[in-house]
C-alpha cells in the first residue's frame, strides 16, 4: 500500500512569488485536504477535496486555492506569497465519511524571503 | 468554534518513568477525536481514533481515553524512541480536524 506522497519537500520562493505544492493519495482514498502548519503550532485546516470539488475551506484567503484530479491527487496554490505563509505544508487523504482517519504525507516546507 | 487545549506544553520523562497527556476539547457534534505522533520535520503519523466517552485504545506504551470533556494520553514505561510531539484534533460535523498545538515529549535514557 502507497502512502501520501508530497513534492518538492523544500522549497524557497521571494514575497510575491507563486507556489505550487503536489500530493498523491494513499490508495483507495478519495478525499484530500490540506494544513498549514507554522513552527511550535498545531496544523490548520485550508480546504479539503472530494470528487473533484473543494467541499470546505477554512479561514484562508482566495490566494489559496487547489485542485483534485481524477486519480484523487491533489495541487495546492498560492498566490502573491507573503512572509508569513513561511510554513510546512501538509496533505492529508482519507476515506469519505465522518470519523475517518486521516493519513498524512511528510510535507514540503515552504521559505518565504 | 472547534477549540482544543493540550497541556502540558512540553515534558521531560525519565526512561520508564510514565505519565499522561492531556487534551481538552469543546466542539459541537464530535465525530471522532484524533492522536498524532510527530516527529520534527516529518507529518502527523496516525495513532489512534476515540469516538464516544468512555472509549479506550492501546498500542504498545501508548493507552489513550475519551471523557465527554478530554482525553488523556497515557505512556508508560515510555523509552526515548517515544520522544516526540503528540498532538491531538477533534473532528466535528464538517469534517476538517482541529488541532491542538500539542506536547512535546522528551525522553531521557
Amino acid at each position: 500500500e502507497t502512502g501520501v506522497t508530497q513534492s518538492p519537500t523544500h522549497l524557497i520562493k521571494t514575497r510575491g512569488q507563486q507556489v505550487t505544492l503536489r500530493c498523491s493519495s494513499q490508495s483507495g482514498h478519495n478525499t484530500v485536504s490540506w494544513y498549514q502548519q507554522a513552527l511550535g503550532q498545531g496544523p490548520q485546516f485550508i480546504f479539503q477535496y472530494y470528487r473533484e470539488e473543494e467541499n470546505g475551506r477554512g479561514n484562508f484567503p482566495p490566494r489559496f486555492s487547489g485542485l483534485q484530479f481524477p486519480n484523487y491527487s491533489s495541487e495546492l496554490n498560492v498566490n502573491a506569497l507573503e512572509l508569513d505563509d513561511s510554513a510546512l505544508y501538509l496533505c492529508a487523504s482519507s476515506k469519505t465519511g465522518p470519523g475517518r482517519e486521516l493519513f498524512f504525507g511528510e510535507g514540503s516546507r515552504l521559505t518565504v524571503l | 468554534e472547534d477549540q482544543v487545549t493540550q497541556s502540558p506544553e512540553a515534558l521531560r520523562l525519565q526512561e520508564g518513568e510514565s505519565s499522561s497527556l492531556n487534551c481538552s476539547y469543546t466542539v459541537s457534534g464530535l465525530r471522532g477525536l484524533f492522536w498524532y505522533r510527530q516527529d520534527p520535520g516529518k507529518g502527523p503519523e496516525f495513532l489512534f481514533t476515540l469516538y464516544s466517552a468512555g472509549e479506550e485504545k492501546e498500542k504498545e506504551r501508548l493507552k489513550a481515553t475519551l471523557t465527554k470533556k478530554e482525553s488523556f494520553l497515557h505512556i508508560t514505561a515510555p523509552k526515548p524512541e517515544d520522544s516526540a510531539t503528540y498532538l491531538c484534533a477533534v473532528q466535528a460535523g464538517d469534517y476538517k480536524l482541529s488541532f491542538g498545538a500539542g506536547t512535546t515529549v522528551t525522553v531521557r535514557a
